[in-house]
């Protein structure tokens, strides 16, 4: 089963805007991550924060990671259209040596 | 430096057939894990190879196989091909084992289709 999962409702939202979506997961885990995948390709790293972290930046990006609710939330602030993807969160699965995907989570930045 | 490389990019195979899929992860990344994407299951782990050696498998049937080599390309192999098996194969490599080094740079993935 997966580990992780989104809030599974897609975002279409104007560029300009922020986009926020939702993961969570059932187990602990070590470590938790941010992918991107463009139209059914490869998938990029975007961002990892530890189990021991809350919140973590990297660009337009913001992650926060709650433990106790075992929940995790990427920001995307000021979208361009070339952010148009799909988002998946990671976990590591409580330390199985494997990643842990969730469905994933469409955006859609208008132009 | 080049990134993970996968081929072919896409392949049509029949039922019952077997494939090779191809694998070159980053260059001093010895570890490489294969995922398989559908739109019904989503990503799901196949098997993690470091060191030539399969560190982990996922659920999946004995008819997906796999191995690496010295120089750390992998190659994942499916026999008997079902129809289930259409999906985009990707491949992420990683410095080392994915519970020491999770961060995973994937490839552009392989797209089989089965008829």
């Amino acid at each position: 089963s997966q580990q992780g999962e989104e809030d599974p409702q897609a975002l279409s939202i104007q560029e300009g805007e922020n986009a926020t979506m939702n993961c969570s997961y059932k187990t602990s885990i070590n470590n938790l991550q941010w992918y991107r995948q463009n139209s059914g390709r490869g998938l990029v790293h975007l961002i990892l924060i530890r189990s021991n972290e809350r919140e973590k930046h990297s660009g337009r990006l913001r992650v926060t990671l709650d433990t106790s609710k075992k929940s995790s939330s990427l920001l995307i602030t000021a979208s361009r259209a070339a952010d148009t993807a799909s988002y998946f969160c990671a976990t590591d699965a409580n330390g199985n040596n494997r990643l842990a995907f969730g469905k994933g989570n469409q955006v859609v930045v208008i132009p | 430096k080049a990134g993970v490389t996968q081929t072919p990019r896409y392949l049509i195979k029949t039922r019952g057939q077997q494939v090779t899929l191809s694998c070159s992860p980053i260059s001093g990344h010895r570890s490489v894990s294969w995922y398989q994407q559908t739109p019904g299951q989503g990503l799901q782990f196949l098997f993690e190879y470091f060191s030539e050696t399969q560190r982990n498998k996922g659920n999946f049937p004995g008819r997906f196989s796999g191995r690496q080599f010295s120089n750390s390309r992998s190659e994942m192999n499916v026999s008997t091909l079902e129809l289930g098996d259409s999906a985009l194969y990707l491949c992420a490599s990683s410095l080392g084992p994915q519970g020491n080094f999770p961060e995973a740079f994937f490839g552009q993935g392989t797209r089989l289709t089965v008829v």
